[in-house]
């Protein structure tokens, strides 16, 4: 089970919008609509800001959103801001009761 | 609220075991399954297995079968990951979150434990 690549980095100045790509196969990303995206600050747990793809847990600013095609899913997250800077990864159902994270993206905010 | 506060760190030798706890509060324990996540110095997060708090079932990665155990005590509301013949490799932190079955996804975490394996 590899991990989903995700590009190492990604910045952008506040304000503007920042895209993460997470890349798996059909079967896990490209199988299912269980994808789910973590958020994590140095030193601190992860916490989960996107479910099935693209939806957002009560608490979650709407600047957050997920999409998917075939075997890659995106977050993206608009008009950025100081504390979203921290690192983002994704996680997919791989089948058989199993799961796999990305390898985690180092967002960075100008 | 919900929470789960995990054991304290260990320091093992090669080849040992180890077994963390992490107890829950907030919730009704047997109707979400708990599961396991580590994170090695400056590295990703990789999912090690879940148990189903209510049946007691099982799943393991692959990687990982054979060398990891996870139980719980449903009385104690407490879920343990064990892993043996440890290796300088598994000085990771180690997490337990909670699995929420209508968002597939893990809702709420344990605070970290780290486990450092060391000669």
């Amino acid at each position: 089970q590899s991990a989903l690549t995700q590009p190492p980095s990604a910045s952008g100045s506040p304000g503007q919008s920042v895209t993460i790509s997470c890349t798996g196969t059909s079967s896990d990303v490209g199988g299912y609509k269980y994808v789910s995206w973590y958020q994590q600050h140095p030193g601190k747990a992860p916490k989960f800001i996107i479910y099935e793809v693209n939806k957002r847990p009560s608490g979650v600013p709407d600047r957050f959103s997920g999409s998917k095609s075939g075997n890659t899913a995106s977050l993206t997250v608009s008009g950025l801001q100081a504390e979203d800077e921290a690192y983002y990864y994704c996680s997919s159902y791989a089948g058989s009761d199993t799961y796999v994270f990305g390898t985690g993206t180092k967002v960075t905010v100008l | 609220q919900v929470q789960l506060v995990q054991s304290g760190a260990e320091m093992k030798k090669p080849g040992a075991s180890v077994k963390v706890s992490c107890a829950a509060s907030g919730y009704t324990f047997r109707s979400y399954p708990i599961h396991w996540v580590r994170q090695a110095p400056g590295q990703r997060l990789e999912w090690l297995g879940w148990i189903n708090t209510g049946r007691g079932n099982t799943k393991y990665s692959q990687k990982f079968q054979g060398r990891i155990t996870i139980s719980r005590d449903t009385s104690a509301t407490t879920a343990y990951m064990e892993l043996s013949s440890l290796r300088s490799e598994d000085t990771a932190v180690y997490y337990c979150a909670r699995f929420t079955n209508t968002l597939e996804s893990l809702d709420h975490w344990g605070q970290g434990t780290q486990v450092t394996v060391s000669s």
